[in-house]
């Protein structure tokens, strides 16, 4: 079964410095979702894509993360600078459409800011 | 704003026990309701769904029924395994919105 690819698995940084995440979806799924997730919490969204249009991006902290989607397939994540409160687990999840059902959830990226 | 909750756990059970995680929900509209679970070590997957008010979900021995009244959605198993071991998240989609809002989730360990 296709999988939804992330990288890196893990990723230690010093807070203030710039990290990066990548996503690449299911084939052939329009919509993109970046969440992340705090130990013991559950996911929260951050951004969502469609194609390469943001659909939603009221939780997403603008003044240190971004995130682009700049041909409509893979996308990546990045923090500048990354702070203390960051560590987390950062999903990519995605869906044939945006009022698509199921999600695809890759293994995501453990971010750790020291 | 919409916001899904569940059970803390952690939940540990017997082999062969009988499973239940409660799940409520406050949303507006009439939201579709979903089951994900999270295996030690893989990303989160689909377990079941529920659409519309009265509707069963079911996957793998576990069930789930959307009751509108008691804006509720508890998942079920009448005889758990050890490989059910993982972590579960309750999460609806609201019928205006396009996004998914998670429970913060439930761990389930099941003893041999």
């Amino acid at each position: 079964e296709a999988e939804v690819a992330q990288s890196p698995r893990y990723k230690i940084t010093e807070k203030s410095q710039a990290v990066a995440f990548w996503c690449d979806p299911i084939s052939g799924h329009a919509t993109l979702y970046w969440y992340r997730q705090i130990l013991g919490q559950g996911p929260e969204l951050l951004v969502q894509f469609q194609d390469e249009s943001v659909v939603d991006d009221s939780q997403l902290p603008k003044d240190r993360f971004s995130a682009e989607r700049l041909k409509g397939v893979d996308s990546t994540l990045k923090i500048q600078p990354a702070e203390l409160g960051d560590s987390a687990m950062y999903l990519c999840a995605s869906s044939f459409s945006t009022t698509g059902e199921k999600l695809f959830f890759g293994s995501g990226t453990q971010l750790s800011v020291l | 704003g919409d916001s899904v909750t569940q059970m803390e756990g952690p939940v540990t059970l017997s082999e062969e026990a009988f499973l239940t995680i409660n799940c409520t929900y406050t949303a507006t509209g009439y939201p579709s309701l979903f089951w994900y679970v999270q295996y030690p070590g893989e990303g989160l997957q689909l377990l079941l769904k529920a659409t519309k008010a009265d509707d069963k979900g079911s996957n793998k021995g576990f069930e789930a029924t959307y009751r509108k009244e008691t804006t509720s959605f508890h998942l079920e198993k009448g005889s758990v395994q050890v490989s059910d071991s993982a972590v579960y998240f309750c999460a609806l989609r609201d019928s205006s919105a396009s996004k998914i809002i998670f429970g913060s989730g439930t761990r389930l360990s099941i003893r041999p």
